[in-house]
């Protein structure tokens, strides 16, 4: 049971390139997220998935796509990464009581 | 849009001492989670409040949901050097599973 997992681990991007990030969970949890986290600022949530095949904006959406292919798993897709994109981006999953798991992250810089 | 404010941003303590952080929402919550998050971690759970007036304790840690779900503290009795991270509560939006998190508290224990 490895809880919920990120990759890649770390990411150095130029400004324009595009990647996705990956996030799993195999806790059979409905609900994920993804969360931005600026050095020494709290989490802003981008997007949510309620259950495969939906989802919906967070607090910062602008410059991200989010994909929910099936219960287990929910991209992050940067088109066109920009420095202000520069964080550490956190996975997470829950059920419906609320209750959040969180991966371990993925430290991203965009030069 | 529900903003969720903590305070004090900042708190350096002697190992020993007592330790509150408070946690105040813009809206009425449903409910309140709690997070604890240690230098280049990801936030873990640590306990979530539900009813109003709603006190909970976890060994020396105590959590309290206020009468009008609008906020909520956590309270370390006799800190230790284990207890050094971030603090984080966060509240749904209404209607939502979509949680908001707290601008957190970020503690220090002097040995």
């Amino acid at each position: 049971n490895a809880g919920v997992t990120q990759t890649p681990k770390f990411q150095v991007l130029k400004t324009g390139q595009s990647m996705t990030l990956q996030c799993a969970q195999d806790m059979n949890h409905n609900s994920m997220y993804w969360y931005r986290q600026d050095p020494g600022m709290g989490l802003r949530l981008i997007y949510y998935s309620a259950s495969e095949g939906t989802t919906d904006k967070g607090e910062v959406p602008n410059g991200y796509n989010v994909s929910r292919l099936n219960k287990r798993e929910f991209s992050l897709r940067l088109e066109s990464a920009a420095p202000s994109q520069t964080s550490v981006y956190f996975c997470a999953s829950s059920e419906l009581s609320g209750l959040e798991f969180f991966g371990p992250g993925t430290r991203l810089t965009v030069l | 849009g529900q903003q969720v404010m903590q305070i004090p941003q900042y708190q350096h303590v002697q190992e020993g001492e007592d330790f509150t952080t408070y946690c105040n929402s813009s809206t009425t919550l449903s409910n309140i989670q709690w997070y604890k998050q240690r230098p280049g971690g990801h936030p873990v759970f640590l306990i979530q409040l539900v009813k109003s007036g709603e006190v909970k304790k976890q060994k020396r840690l105590t959590f309290q949901f206020g009468e009008a779900k609008k906020n909520s503290s956590l309270h370390i009795t006799a800190t230790q050097t284990t207890d050094v991270g971030t603090y984080f509560c966060a509240g749904p939006t209404s209607g939502t599973y979509k949680y908001i998190f707290g601008t957190g508290t970020r503690l220090k224990v002097l040995a």
